[in-house]
């Protein structure tokens, strides 16, 4: 089953404009990632937050996570066409072994020149 | 850098074929995982290991079995192929986790399987 459900499920923007993408999962977290895929290449990871952060920042993302409504929002400011790519939320539960993560279905961004 | 390779990027293979994936980390990790990845349900784990020759079943591992026999190498078999296996298949790795020490995964380019 899914942990993360990634809103919306696709972006198309100008470059230059922000994106905003969220997240909604439904158990309790030790910490939700995100998580970058170029077409047909794997998964790099972006940005960890911990589950008592509320927002972090790396370099043009921005991160919130509100853990009273189990929810996350990646913004990228100004955008550009290197940033279209397919964007995953993972949240490692509290109750998972290991370094387990769930990862939702991904929100396709495409940034126009 | 994090290097995990997965040994091939396309495979195709016939209905009933034992299948190999093999995926080989080089930063001494101990978890690694597999997912398939499938249009619509994102990525869903099929089996992952915390240490050489352990293992457990994640969301989805009917139709899989692994192996883990050393540290740096986790094989995913498809032990008689069918259609619905035909998907993109993902390997991952990262560190031990410790107390209040969170690690990303870090993962290959994946391999993808068309079963005939």
């Amino acid at each position: 089953s899914q942990q993360g459900e990634e809103d919306p499920q696709a972006l198309s923007i100008q470059e230059g404009e922000n994106a905003t993408m969220n997240c909604s999962y439904k158990t309790s977290i030790n910490n939700l990632q995100w998580y970058r895929q170029n077409s047909g290449r794997g998964l790099v990871h972006l940005i960890l937050i911990r589950s008592n952060e509320r927002e972090k920042h790396s370099g043009r993302l921005r991160v919130t996570l509100d853990t009273s409504k189990k929810s996350s929002s990646l913004l990228i400011t100004a955008s550009r066409a290197a940033d279209t790519a397919s964007y995953f939320c993972a949240t490692a539960s509290r109750r998972a072994a290991g370094n387990k993560l769930t990862f939702g279905g991904g929100t396709r961004v495409l940034v126009k020149p | 850098d994090v290097k995990v390779t997965q040994s091939s990027r396309y495979l195709v293979k016939r209905t009933g074929e034992k299948v190999f994936l093999e995926c080989v980390q080089d930063m001494d990790h101990e978890n690694m995982f597999w997912y398939r990845q499938d249009p619509g349900l994102g990525l869903r784990l099929i089996y992952f290991s915390y240490d050489v020759k352990m293992k457990e079943k994640g969301d989805i591992p009917e139709g899989y079995s692994v192996s883990r026999e050393k540290k740096e190498r986790f094989s995913l078999i498809l032990e008689s192929a069918s259609t619905n296996q035909t998907s993109m298949y993902l390997c991952a790795s990262s560190p031990l986790i410790t107390v209040r020490v969170y690690q990303p995964q870090h993962f290959g380019d994946g391999t993808r399987l068309s079963i005939l």
